[in-house]
């Protein structure tokens, strides 16, 4: 258990339709990072919040976007479903952004499975 | 997007075999990281390395860091049936302007009792 939740575990959507998907942080950790993962593929970076702001964002178009509250969880949103935006969406905490070793381990939640049809 | 190349892409063993896998990359990282993934659920971290040529164990499992800072290798040893899994190598630059961890393409290891 990495004390990271995320909400809802399953969702379908239609094309061009728009998702939210939520994720609740760690107690202690202030950083969330997003990642993207396909049918088999590793996860693929999207972005990640610092202290309520973006602070990094992977290859992804802006139709993704994200939210990180006062209480350090996050929103990722999508607009404009496409098929391809099929996939698992993982969100992982960590502390804050230093060079401290152990701050820097990113503990993941147990992901949102998006349908898009 | 970026992708570490990982192999074997999979492995079907005999319980109580050992197995290698390993990880490597075009780029320099100051971090290597294993998760492993079962269905259904999200990466679980295994070993994290944090200096090149560390050598690190969390029981049955045995990683390192690479001394060109490009790879990284995972042992098991004594494989049960509960190691069945897809296992990802990550590599990550900490302290950089954005944590992001880089991941593998995984390797899948099935384990037959």
């Amino acid at each position: 258990e990495t004390g990271v939740t995320q909400s809802p575990t399953h969702l379908i959507k239609t094309r061009g339709q728009q998702v939210t998907l939520r994720c609740s942080s760690q107690s202690g950790h202030n950083t969330v990072s997003w990642y993207q993962q396909a049918l088999g593929q590793g996860p693929q970076f999207i972005f990640q919040y610092y202290r309520e702001e973006e602070n990094g964002r992977g290859n992804f178009p802006p139709r993704f976007s994200g939210l990180q509250f006062p209480n350090y969880s996050s929103e990722l949103n999508v607009n404009a479903l496409e098929l391809d935006d099929s996939a698992l969406y993982l969100c992982a905490t960590s502390g804050q952004i230093t060079s401290t070793l152990a701050s820097d381990t990113q503990y993941f939640g147990p992901g949102t499975r998006l349908t898009v049809l | 997007g970026q992708q570490l190349n990982q192999s074997p892409q999979s492995m079907f063993i005999q319980e109580g075999e050992d197995v290698s896998m390993n990880c490597t990359s075009s780029s320099i990282f100051n971090t290597w990281l294993w998760y492993k993934q079962d269905p259904g659920e999200g990466p679980v971290l295994l070993i994290a390395l944090y200096k090149a040529g560390e050598l690190t164990s969390n029981g049955r499992l045995t990683a390192q860091f690479g001394i060109t800072r490009k790879d990284s290798f995972l042992n098991i040893s004594a494989s049960i049936p509960s190691d069945v899994g897809i296992y990802f190598c990550a590599g990550l630059n900490y302290g950089g302007a954005t944590n992001k961890l880089i991941f593998g393409t995984g390797t899948l290891l099935a384990v037959q009792p």
